[in-house]
């Protein structure tokens, strides 16, 4: 089971970039990357999911290196509304990707 | 996306109660997972149910505590047994749709308070 670390929080101001790295260093051959955020009295919601190098989608970016051993959640330009807790889970075709770590709470001042 | 329906919303109940959370998809799911949410903390998986069979209990999580029904591809309901003022916490149920490449579609959650 690959276990995930991540800072447990950041602060940011708006309409700077904010990355967010995970270290996953157990990953397995067959195991995706996935981001979700998750605002107050709310369920999570995916943002993005990756395998390897660099996925984007409107919402952020997902770096990848080679060894695969961390992840980097990119978000452009935040704004105040982007304060959340974000999640990297790692996992393959089992439950094990359903398995959240701490998460980073993220807070995005004026 | 799937849209789910959790309900209730919120609910306080008296100690030594029970109490049965919903959850209605509006499209045909094979896995929907149950998770429990303490304030400030992160999820905990409670259990997997797939229509057909019993659910698959992670590790502290014991079906008599939590029995969980999964009558079809879209309903599922997760039962807090005996409750104590320890079960107070958030519930919240999420299902995986079109593949995992896609992630997984959360309800917005059942905040139980036990008094």
């Amino acid at each position: 089971l690959a276990k995930t670390t991540q800072p447990i929080s950041m602060d940011s101001y708006e309409g700077q970039e904010v990355n967010i790295t995970c270290s996953h260093n157990n990953i397995a051959t067959n195991d995706y990357i996935t981001w979700y955020q998750q605002f107050p009295s709310q369920g999570p919601r995916f943002i993005i999911q990756g395998y390897k190098t660099k996925v984007t989608n409107e919402v952020a970016s997902l770096f990848i290196p080679a060894d695969r051993k961390s992840s980097t959640l990119s978000l452009p330009r935040v704004s105040l509304s982007d304060t959340a807790v974000y999640y990297c889970l790692v996992g393959g075709n089992n439950n094990n990707d359903m398995r959240f770590g701490a998460g980073t709470r993220l807070t995005v001042k004026p | 996306s799937a849209v789910i329906s959790q309900k209730p919303s919120r609910d306080i109940c008296q100690r030594g109660t029970s109490l049965t959370i919903q959850c209605q998809v509006d499209s045909q799911v094979t896995m929907m997972f149950w998770y429990r949410q303490q304030p400030g903390q992160s999820l905990t998986l409670i259990a997997t149910a797939n229509q057909g069979s019993e659910a698959t209990y992670e590790s502290g999580f014991v079906i008599d505590k939590f029995p969980i029904s999964r009558p079809n591809l879209t309903f599922s309901t997760l039962t807090v047994s005996n409750m104590s003022p320890e079960d107070s916490s958030i519930y919240l149920c999420s299902v995986e749709v079109q593949g995992r490449r896609n992630g997984y579609t959360f309800g917005s959650g059942t905040r139980l308070t036990v008094v």
